[in-house]
């Protein structure tokens, strides 16, 4: 089993309905990760959280929310989706600081919002 | 703020022959640097950082890479590539002190059989 699942993988949604994209964790890490992945643009910051009560806006927040509802699950939600959210959208994990340095990624949830 | 350069979107090279992936960056202080590589339908994998000490890091699969800090370049190479190492590379650094990482666009790599 994957150590960072994500769910769904695939999503096709309309203009206006809200979604919701899921991150499990069994790393056991307290800083979670949601990013965004456009062609020629790399990874986008959303949203990252340090521990179940500490939840931080990255750079591309607006349109987006975040709830970590325990240590290993955290989940983003566009609550009305318009397409230039489609995208592929990854969670990520790690453990304590930037010096250990290793970002553990799940396989990637692709969103399109028609 | 930090930020992160990849000034190729693709480099191509032959199986057997080296290879090289660029990155350049700024950040305050001294900075912490890392590969990841994307797969086709996977999400990214670690291959390597420079945190301190020896410039010349080893990682996964055979990469390495060289910090130079004058240059501000943390330039991602294998001596003899593979048609497997097709992938999207991507180099991201971190402040000290800071909280995230900061990615760079990627470069696509092709190995030519």
């Amino acid at each position: 089993d994957a150590d960072v699942t994500q769910t769904p993988r695939n999503r096709i949604t309309k203009t206006g309905k809200r979604i919701m994209l899921e991150c499990s964790q069994t790393k056991g890490h307290d800083r979670m990760y949601w990013y965004r992945q456009d062609p020629g643009l790399g990874l986008q910051l959303i949203y990252y959280s340090f521990d179940v009560k500490d939840i931080n806006k990255g750079e591309i927040s607006d349109g987006y929310s975040v709830s970590r509802q325990a240590q290993a699950k955290f989940s983003l939600s566009l609550e009305s989706a318009i397409p230039n959210q489609t995208a592929l959208y990854f969670c990520a994990t790690s453990d304590r600081g930037l010096r250990t340095g290793e970002l553990f990624f799940g396989e990637g949830s692709r969103l399109t919002v028609l | 703020a930090q930020s992160v350069a990849q000034p190729e979107d693709q480099v191509n090279v032959a199986e057997g022959n080296p290879l090289t992936v660029k990155c350049t960056y700024s950040v305050s202080g001294n900075p912490y640097l890392f590969w990841y590589v994307q797969y086709p339908n996977r999400g990214l994998q670690f291959l390597l950082k420079y945190i301190t000490g020896d410039n010349l890091v080893k990682g996964s699969y055979g990469f390495e890479a060289e910090f130079n800090k004058s240059q501000t370049s943390f330039h991602l190479k294998k001596p003899s590539a593979l048609v497997s190492d097709s992938a999207l590379y991507f180099c991201a650094v971190a402040a000290p002190g800071g909280q995230n990482f900061v990615f760079g666009p990627g470069t696509r790599l092709s190995v030519l059989p």
